[in-house]
């Protein structure tokens, strides 16, 4: 069973704080993604990747950055965090190919506030 | 752009009683699409997905949905509904030409009651 792996359940930041979020799979897969969940918003799509070292911007990318070093490993980065990325970060992972016709897999996801 | 439209963000129904949750997709050219749920404290999880062929789909739980394309309709069913049904559901759509990205509806918070 694919299992998909955030670092931290619940996260409390000050604003100005540079942020940190882990996600880790354990299926090899290629794809791997950072999404937002905000309530009546649905989720958001903030960046991907499809391979080590490659990333591309989401719908919402602004105040966000990502590092995959490791094709395991997908960290999203909150340069300076603000009130207002207050939310549910959620990761997934799909197999390799076109994701768009993988089904992805998501961890349970980071509940972030910032004070 | 693209987008996912899901009718309804707050239903409540008693159990025993049927569901259909909407969904609509915008047109984009090839497209698959999924209906995922999340149940309380859980992860989102895939229900059912639809790639080709038989537009009538089954996933887990006795859910089902049906394509209609000429709709551009993927609404989620199930004749007859659990207090263990009580989720959030999100449908989604995944076109080919947008970069491979999947796009979220706003998701349809279901209550059911006992």
């Amino acid at each position: 069973d694919v299992k998909v792996t955030q670092s931290s359940r619940y996260l409390v930041k000050r604003t100005g704080e540079k942020v940190f979020l882990e996600c880790v799979q354990d299926m090899d897969h290629e794809n791997m993604f950072w999404y937002r969940q905000d309530p009546g918003l649905g989720l958001r799509l903030i960046y991907f990747s499809y391979d080590v070292k490659m990333k591309e911007k989401g719908d919402i990318p602004e105040g966000y950055s990502v590092s995959r070093e490791k094709k395991e490993r997908f960290s999203l980065i909150l340069e300076s965090a603000s009130t207002n990325q207050t939310s549910m970060y959620l990761c997934a992972s799909s197999f390799p190919g076109v994701s768009y016709n993988s089904p992805l897999h998501f961890g349970n996801g980071t509940r972030l506030t910032v004070t | 752009a693209q987008s996912v439209s899901q009718h309804n963000h707050h239903v409540i129904l008693s159990e025993a009683a049927s569901l259909e949750l909407g969904c609509n997709y915008s047109y984009g050219g090839t497209v698959n699409l999924f209906w995922y749920v999340q149940y309380p404290g859980q992860h989102l999880q895939l229900l059912l997905k639809y790639f080709s062929g038989d537009p009538l789909v089954k996933g887990i739980k006795g859910f089902e949905a049906e394509f209609i394309k000429s709709k551009f309709s993927f609404n989620l069913r199930k004749p007859s509904v659990q207090w263990s049904d009580t989720a959030e559901y999100f449908c989604a759509a995944g076109y080919k030409n947008r970069d491979d990205k999947i796009i979220f509806g706003k998701g349809t918070r279901l209550h059911i009651l006992p």
